[in-house]
């Protein structure tokens, strides 16, 4: 099966511009995840969608940070304006849903490293 | 905040030696998953325990869970250059859905 896409790859901005990252997952995987990954750090949740409805947006910097999945399939997260401490890998994953989901793994994508100027 | 926090942070092995990694957390768990993140790309499960289990293996990967003390291991056994990567430990808590990473163990096994 084909993995979870994301683009780009690399992306160099300045402070205060703004900048929008795109996840395809695993068709069929009702769940989709976006991560921040701080360089030598583990990945921190920033929103979890079940389909195109929001799960969990506790961690994510609401003021500045957004994400949509309006039909439930691919996904986007935008930043605006960017900071410098949004340095960081935005990682993007997958995992099927249903009854013992909870138990399921879940499937990342290679990530867009976004660098701040 | 991170739940999980790996010991050691770093590892460095000769290949065919085995490398242990070590895992602690807080609160109370429904499932404890390790994960493996090679330079640059994405992170791809490796095995995942249920709070209900003692130990579990996949191939060369050993296991184990000890809810009392809140701490999970990972054995490599026969470790390969190929091993070489990050590796994280994530914690799916029982009041919730979220998956939380620790830090990570980064593993460097030498030819």
């Amino acid at each position: 099966e084909a993995g979870v896409a994301q683009s780009p790859r690399y992306k160099i901005i300045e402070k205060r511009q703004s900048v929008a990252f795109w996840c395809n997952p695993i068709s069929g995987h009702a769940t989709l995840y976006w991560y921040q990954q701080i360089l030598g750090q583990g990945p921190k949740l920033l929103i979890q969608f079940q389909n195109n409805g929001v799960v969990d947006d506790s961690q994510l910097p609401k003021d500045r940070f957004s994400a949509e999945r309006l039909k439930g399939v691919d996904s986007t997260l935008k930043i605006q304006p960017a900071k410098l401490e949004d340095s960081a890998v935005y990682l993007c994953a997958s995992s099927p849903s249903g009854t013992g989901h909870s138990n399921q793994p879940q499937h990342f994508g290679d990530g867009t490293r976004l660098s701040i100027l | 905040s991170q739940q999980g926090e790996e010991d050691p942070q770093a590892l460095s092995i000769q290949e065919g030696e085995n490398a242990t990694m070590n895992c602690s957390y807080k609160t109370s768990i429904n499932n404890l998953q390790w994960y493996r993140q090679n330079s640059g790309r994405g992170l791809v499960h490796l095995i995942l325990i249920r709070s209900n289990e003692r130990e579990k293996h996949s191939g060369r990967l050993r296991v184990t869970l000890d809810t009392s003390k809140k701490s999970s291991s990972l054995l490599i056994t026969a470790s390969r250059a190929a091993d070489t990567a990050s590796y994280f430990c994530a914690t799916r808590e029982t009041s919730g859905s979220r998956l939380t990473f620790g830090e990570g163990t980064q593993l460097t096994v030498n030819p």
